[in-house]
């Protein structure tokens, strides 16, 4: 079955150390997204890519960076500089533009604390 | 920019009762709007969505019809059951980055 896959589903980061969340989808989808959830809040946008080897900044994209090199794989690294990333993370991803309201399908989230 | 906003919860309801999640946008054209659900510690799962105005999006018992003159895409059941017990987000998507912007999203709670 095609979906999105998310790794880890939990991690652990240490002060000052940088981690890499994983996301890889076989839908054939050009355009992948990554939000952070808080508790009790909605999801927002940190990064967003509409093709291979192009990505955009979203709204919180401070402290986090990511990379585009294959159509299926969008990872996220969490940075020393991002100062409160414990949060749940789920990476989406949507068919492209000439399918324009087309929904973003979803990944199960990986959960970030600090240790 | 773009903004959802969407009852607060939880909404806690009998089985079988009527449920309605208010939900209204404000957004420079017309954007999709969709419904999403999360179930505890999972990813989002597609609900329904609407495209235009007047469209009524419904799936699994769920409808919502996309209200341009009231900026609304509130979200309705006519008989809830436990199962539909989770958080329901409100969402549309803007059309230059195809991005969504969320509600704060509205736990429902149904006791049996």
């Amino acid at each position: 079955d095609g979906g999105i896959t998310q790794s880890p589903k939990y991690l652990f980061r240490k002060e000052g150390q940088n981690v890499t969340l994983s996301c890889e989808q076989n839908l054939n989808h050009d355009a992948m997204y990554w939000y952070r959830q808080d508790p009790g809040q909605g999801l927002r946008l940190i990064y967003y890519s509409q093709i291979v080897n192009d990505f955009q900044k979203g709204d919180i994209a401070e402290g986090y960076s990511v990379s585009r090199e294959k159509k299926e794989s969008f990872p996220l690294t969490v940075t020393s500089a991002q100062k409160n990333p414990t949060a749940f993370y789920l990476c989406a991803s949507t068919p492209g533009q000439a399918y324009s309201n087309q929904p973003q399908h979803f990944g199960d989230g990986t959960r970030l604390s600090i240790l | 920019g773009d903004s959802v906003t969407q009852m607060e919860g939880p909404v806690t309801l009998s089985e079988e009762a009527f449920l309605t999640i208010n939900c209204t946008y404000t957004a420079t054209g017309y954007p999709s709007l969709f419904w999403y659900v999360q179930y505890p510690g999972e990813g989002l799962q597609l609900l329904l969505k609407a495209t235009k105005a007047d469209d009524k999006g419904s799936n699994k018992g769920f409808e919502a019809t996309y209200r341009k003159e009231t900026t609304s895409f509130h979200l309705e059941k006519g008989s809830v059951q436990v199962s539909d017990s989770a958080v329901y987000f409100c969402a549309l998507m803007d059309t230059g980055r195809r991005a969504l912007t969320f509600g704060s999203g509205t736990r429902l709670q149904v006791q049996p």
